[in-house]
């Protein structure tokens, strides 16, 4: 069974970094897309960002555009979100999630990571 | 940038009732829409690709139809597990998330 596991979420104050990271096992990682999602308190799904199997090819909401960085360790059968210039509405919890093929939907998700930005 | 409105925002009904939730894209999208289920605490499930596959597991009484602008999730018969939040889901140049319809057991 397809699991994911993400770390590094906690309470930064606005205008810090974090990184956040997702790791994979049961499946063949550097295969598929992988994406983040956020969730903030009480609201609904905000697709963040994605990458391909290989790391060449990243997107980015433009919420977030010029201070996230989506990266990704084949190696490693991890994912990474970098983080920086977190303001209070990065809030939420955030998901890594497996594409279930070629730009196809979300078949995996891992628990969720909680990330507060707050002074 | 594809936006999707679902409809209603809450659906209130009693088990063993139908229910039939909407979402209408800003402009087509083919069959490229799927359905997910959150339930409180949890991750989102995928439910529905391709806007009428079920995901694996997923019950039969969930179905999804419609292409272009238009799709429909329908529970054919509510069960007090399906309570939850359903959210629609597409890619144009980028994944976009309808704003979730609330499914609510009396």
């Amino acid at each position: 069974e397809v699991q994911l596991v993400e770390s590094g979420g906690g309470l930064v104050q606005p205008g810090g970094s974090l990184r956040l990271s997702c790791a994979a096992s049961e499946f063949t990682f550097s295969s598929y897309g992988m994406n983040w999602v956020r969730q903030a308190p009480g609201k609904g799904l905000e697709w963040v960002s994605a990458i391909s199997g290989g790391g060449g090819h990243t997107y980015y909401a433009d919420s977030v555009k010029g201070r996230f960085t989506i990266s990704r360790d084949n190696s490693k059968d991890t994912l990474y979100l970098q983080m920086s210039s977190l303001r209070a509405e990065d809030t939420a919890i955030y998901y890594c999630a497996k594409e279930g093929g070629h730009a196809k939907p979300f078949d995996s998700w891992g628990q969720g990571t909680l990330v507060t930005v707050s002074s | 940038e594809i936006v999707l409105t679902q409809s209603p925002a809450t659906l209130s009904l009693s088990p063993g009732e139908r229910a039939t939730l909407s979402c209408r894209a800003s402009q087509s999208v083919s069959s490229n829409l799927a359905w997910y289920q959150q339930k409180p605490g949890q991750a989102p499930r995928l439910i529905i690709y391709d806007a009428s596959n079920r995901a694996t597991g997923v019950p039969a009484r969930f179905s999804g139809s419609g292409s272009g602008t238009d799709f429909t999730l329908t529970i054919s018969s509510l069960e007090p597990e399906d309570s939850a939040v359903y959210y629609c889901q597409q890619r144009s140049t980028w994944w976009t998330f309808g704003q979730g319809t609330k499914v609510e057991i009396k």
